[in-house]
């Protein structure tokens, strides 16, 4: 069961290059999620899914789009990098009920030069 | 709008003895949940723990333990017998259904090191 799936691990952009991060869940969840976690900081919410078929902004979605490709699937794009996108990337998934936890992927190291 | 904070940037615990990492929470909505994860240095997020608002007792998963107290907004994750491995970042996280989907709010974290 390999549950939330990220790829790249790690990535090496220079600034205004584009770049797609890869996420994909096998345990059949409705909501799937992209976070950022920047040092200091907890993680904050980029887009969210709520079900297939639909996104929502978050708390820092500029600079970035997502398209959920279908109830497994969420990819977050990166249409021009800058310098202050150099983060950690987390997809997570979930029910999408009331209590449940959501679950992440190892996440994907962005560096952006 | 919802709000995490985690004052203890650091804790410190000898192994073996119990640590408290605190947690307070603002929302104006009266159904809420919070959950504790673990971050260890390979980087990946780990759910430890739920408390719902509604709950009438105190959540416990093993050795982890969540010190509910409404009244004050506070969450905070009581470890018991402290293992090397439980060096880490912790997070505590609030999901207000009020405004559904799932969306947490994370605080900034604590990191916790374990001392033999």
């Amino acid at each position: 069961n390999a549950g939330v799936t990220q790829t790249p691990k790690f990535q090496v952009l220079k600034t205004g290059q584009s770049m797609t991060l890869q996420c994909a869940q096998d345990m059949n969840h409705n909501s799937m999620y992209w976070y950022r976690q920047d040092p200091g900081m907890g993680l904050r919410l980029i887009y969210y899914s709520a079900s297939e078929g639909t996104t929502d902004k978050g708390e820092v979605p500029n600079g970035y789009n997502v398209s959920r490709l279908n109830k497994r699937e969420f990819s977050l794009r990166l249409e021009s990098a800058a310098p202050s996108q150099t983060s950690v990337y987390f997809c997570a998934s979930s029910e999408g009920g009331t209590r449940y936890e959501q679950y992440f992927g190892p996440g994907t190291r962005l560096t952006v030069t | 709008a919802q709000k995490i904070t985690q004052t203890q940037p650091g804790m410190f615990v000898q192994e073996k003895e119990a640590v408290t990492l605190d947690c307070t929470y603002d929302t104006s909505d009266p159904s809420y949940g919070l959950f504790w994860y673990k971050q260890p240095s390979s980087g990946e997020m780990i759910f430890l723990i739920y408390q719902g608002s509604y709950d009438q007792q105190n959540a416990t998963e093993g050795r982890y333990s969540l010190n509910f107290q409404k009244a004050r907004k506070s969450a905070n994750l009581v470890i018991s017998a402290s293992q090397l491995g439980d060096s880490a970042m912790y997070f505590c996280a609030m999901r207000d259904f009020g405004t559904s989907y799932g969306k947490l709010t994370f605080g900034q974290g604590t990191i916790l090191t374990v001392h033999p």
